[in-house]
């Protein structure tokens, strides 16, 4: 099975621009889609990216997904940061009918 | 609207058994296909496993291969997990979700139910 490596933190300065990536160990990135969940403190997750660059209703588009086969890997990009995105972070793939998670990533908008 | 609501969690022994119940409602239950997914206190998002709309095909992560069982009554709208041998490891906060097809990510959740395993 394959594993996805997500930086254990970032930060960054409300109004600016972060970048949350998510490597998939083997296999090819773009085979399987990949997700992002965001998940506070306390609650269940819920989806901000599905289908490795699409939105569900009611995200802002400040989010945004995309990926790349070149370092096989997959971004989260989270523009005009505010204060309330500060929480975790999860990727999400599969293959083989086997579900992967990203290690997860906490968010710090300071 | 989508509702899950997971029940069944609790404090047991290791080597015990729990079963764990997940009632759905706001969908066409017998649709789709639906897992769980654990979170261990402080750590991250482990899926456990996952059956599909009708239950005839069931998938389970290797921590839990042989000691746990996923199972659906589409009649009633409920998924269930039965847990057999558990360890210490197994402490985790159990949600059930739903699984969109062909694209395999989570729409929607529960809110969880606990199951602490002491030793």
């Amino acid at each position: 099975n394959f594993m996805l490596a997500q930086p254990h933190s970032v930060s960054e300065s409300p109004g600016k621009t972060v970048t949350i990536s998510c490597t998939r160990s083997s296999g090819n990135i773009a085979s399987h889609y990949v997700q992002w969940y965001q998940q506070r403190p306390g609650s269940s997750p819920t989806t901000v990216i599905y289908e490795d660059d699409q939105r569900p209703s009611g995200v802002p588009d400040r989010f945004s997904g995309s990926i790349d086969s070149s370092s096989n890997s997959a971004s989260l990009t989270i523009s005009g940061l505010k204060t309330e995105d500060e929480t975790d972070y999860y990727c999400q793939s599969y293959d083989n009918n086997i579900q992967v998670f990203g290690g997860g990533t906490k968010l710090t908008v300071l | 609207e989508v509702h899950l609501l997971e029940s069944g969690g609790g404090l047991v022994q290791a080597g015990g058994s729990l079963r764990l119940s997940c009632a759905a409602s706001g969908f066409t239950f017998s649709k789709y296909a639906m897992s769980w997914v654990r979170q261990a206190p402080g750590k991250g998002l482990e899926w456990v496993s996952g059956t599909s709309d009708s239950g005839g095909s069931t998938l389970y992560a290797d921590s839990v291969k042989g000691r746990f069982t996923i199972s659906r009554d589409n009649s009633k709208n409920m998924l269930y997990l039965q847990m057999y041998s558990l360890r210490a490891e197994d402490t985790a906060i159990y949600y059930c979700a739903k699984v969109i097809p062909s694209s395999g990510w989570y729409s929607d959740w529960g809110q969880g139910t606990l199951v602490t395993v002491s030793s």
